[in-house]
């Protein structure tokens, strides 16, 4: 129990564009989902916090207007990056809660996005 | 404001033999601890955590961790180790069960056969 995927996997695209990436959880509803950022041989970094219904609330230093979050439905949130660029490239990785503590987090497999 | 520390980059064990990752916390009242272990390319899987209680804490895989408040730890160990435990673990920490999780740098793991 307790599965998270996330779509797709991995994804390249060119400058400028936009990518969307889903998080689902398969198996039960979640009140939360957190979204994270990854730079190579570095730590997760909490971009986001979203809940169903309501607006993602960012960390500090994260644009949102650059990493849009939808959280429409209690089994999957989005995130797009709009106008991406190469800095943008790195592996972001969702996670979702069963309820609104966010320590009982079941993560994603991460997507890889690179920019060129 | 929480933080926690993982102060090996890389840790190298033979195989069979018992390994320990460290972790150093700070957070101010009681520590809700976790491990987290990930395979490259792919998300973090869950391995244990402390939230009160028993200081040692048993996990998956055969791992187990031990809750030390006096020395503000909460290393990461197994009493015989495979080749198949090497990946990148990730010690983490919240203040509260609502607040935000606080990942360390990680720690690299190698198994040598």
């Amino acid at each position: 129990g307790a599965v998270v995927s996330q779509h797709p996997s991995w994804v390249i695209c060119k400058s400028g564009t936009s990518v969307k990436i889903e998080c689902r959880s398969l198996d039960f509803q979640a009140t939360t989902m957190f979204w994270y950022r990854q730079f190579p041989k570095q730590s997760l970094m909490l971009m986001a916090t979203s809940n169903e219904g309501s607006k993602a609330t960012y960390e500090q230093g994260v644009e949102k207007d650059k990493f849009l979050i939808n959280h429409a439905s209690l089994t999957l949130s989005t995130l797009t990056v709009t106008s991406a660029h190469p800095e943008d490239s790195s592996f972001y990785i969702c996670s979702a809660s069963l309820s609104a503590a966010s320590f009982e987090q079941f993560f994603g497999p991460g997507t890889r996005l690179t920019v060129l | 404001a929480q933080s926690v520390a993982q102060p090996e980059d890389q840790v190298n064990v033979a195989e069979g033999n018992p390994l320990t990752v460290k972790c150093t916390y700070s957070v101010s009242g009681n520590p809700y601890l976790f491990w987290y272990v990930q395979y490259p390319n792919r998300g973090l899987q869950f391995l244990l955590k402390y939230i009160t209680g028993d200081n040692l804490v048993k996990g998956s895989y055969g791992f187990e961790a031990e809750f030390n408040k006096s020395q503000t730890s909460f290393h990461l160990k197994k009493p015989s180790a495979l080749v198949s435990d090497s990946a990148l673990y990730f010690c983490a920490v919240s203040a509260n069960r609502d607040d935000k999780i606080i990942f360390g740098k990680g720690t690299r793991l190698h198994i040598l056969p």
